[in-house]
């Protein structure tokens, strides 16, 4: 089955500390979203990735890294810089190129960061 | 200014009654899309609808459709024939122009109550 998958589900952070959320897909995606949801709130863009080994900033970038090394994995980080990471944290994937199915992103079940 | 508005914050509506979910965008820009997501408790975001600004009939998709109307930029979500498992969060999110690497920019949501 075709899908994007995060892990953990949820993750506990102390002071301090860094933490890496996963994100994979097996849809053949080009592109990768990470977005933070804030209770009774829409989506904020973090980073976004079109191709392998490029990456590019969202809107609330500070405090957190990704990579892209592989087609399928996205992870993020969530650094010691980002004093308030309690957040659901969701990856979405889009194919590349124009259209109504390629300008879709699927998303994966999210991740609950929690601070201890 | 928001580009996306979603002006009703939560809706009760009674089991198998036809539902409305109200959403008004603001962009200068020609090319445009449209969509909205649904987000059950669980958490996940399921894509349900697209439209683009160039469409020129209202996109359904089973028993979502898109009562698009470009002049009074409003792009609503009709649920025919609710059910118990329509209950969730409804999202409304908009790529706005050719290169913004699809971008999606989201609303608030509407929290939907079915009663049974």
């Amino acid at each position: 089955d075709g899908g994007i998958t995060q892990s953990p589900k949820y993750l506990f952070r102390k002071e301090g500390q860094n933490v890496t959320l996963s994100c994979e897909q097996n849809l053949n995606h080009d592109a990768m979203y990470w977005y933070r949801q804030d209770p009774g709130q829409g989506l904020r863009l973090i980073y976004y990735s079109q191709i392998v080994n490029d990456f590019q900033k969202g809107d609330i970038a500070e405090g957190y890294s990704v990579s892209r090394e592989k087609k399928e994995s996205f992870p993020l980080t969530v650094t010691s810089a980002q004093k308030n990471p309690t957040a659901f944290y969701l990856c979405a994937s889009r194919a590349s190129g124009r259209g109504p199915t390629r300008e879709t992103q699927y998303f994966g079940p999210g991740t609950r960061l929690l601070v201890l | 200014a928001q580009k996306i508005t979603q002006t009703q914050p939560g809706m009760f509506v009674q089991e198998k009654e036809a539902v409305t979910l109200d959403c008004t965008y603001d962009t200068s820009d020609p090319s445009y899309g449209l969509f909205w997501y649904k987000q059950p408790s669980s958490g996940e975001m399921i894509f349900l609808i697209y439209q683009g600004s160039y469409d020129q009939q209202n996109a359904t998709e089973g028993r979502y459709s898109l009562n698009f109307q470009k002049a009074r930029k409003s792009a609503n979500l009709v649920i025919s024939a609710s059910q118990l498992g329509d209950s969730a969060m409804y999202f409304c999110a908009m790529r706005e122009g050719r290169d913004s690497n699809y971008q999606l920019i989201w609303g608030a949501g509407t929290k939907l109550i079915i009663k049974p």
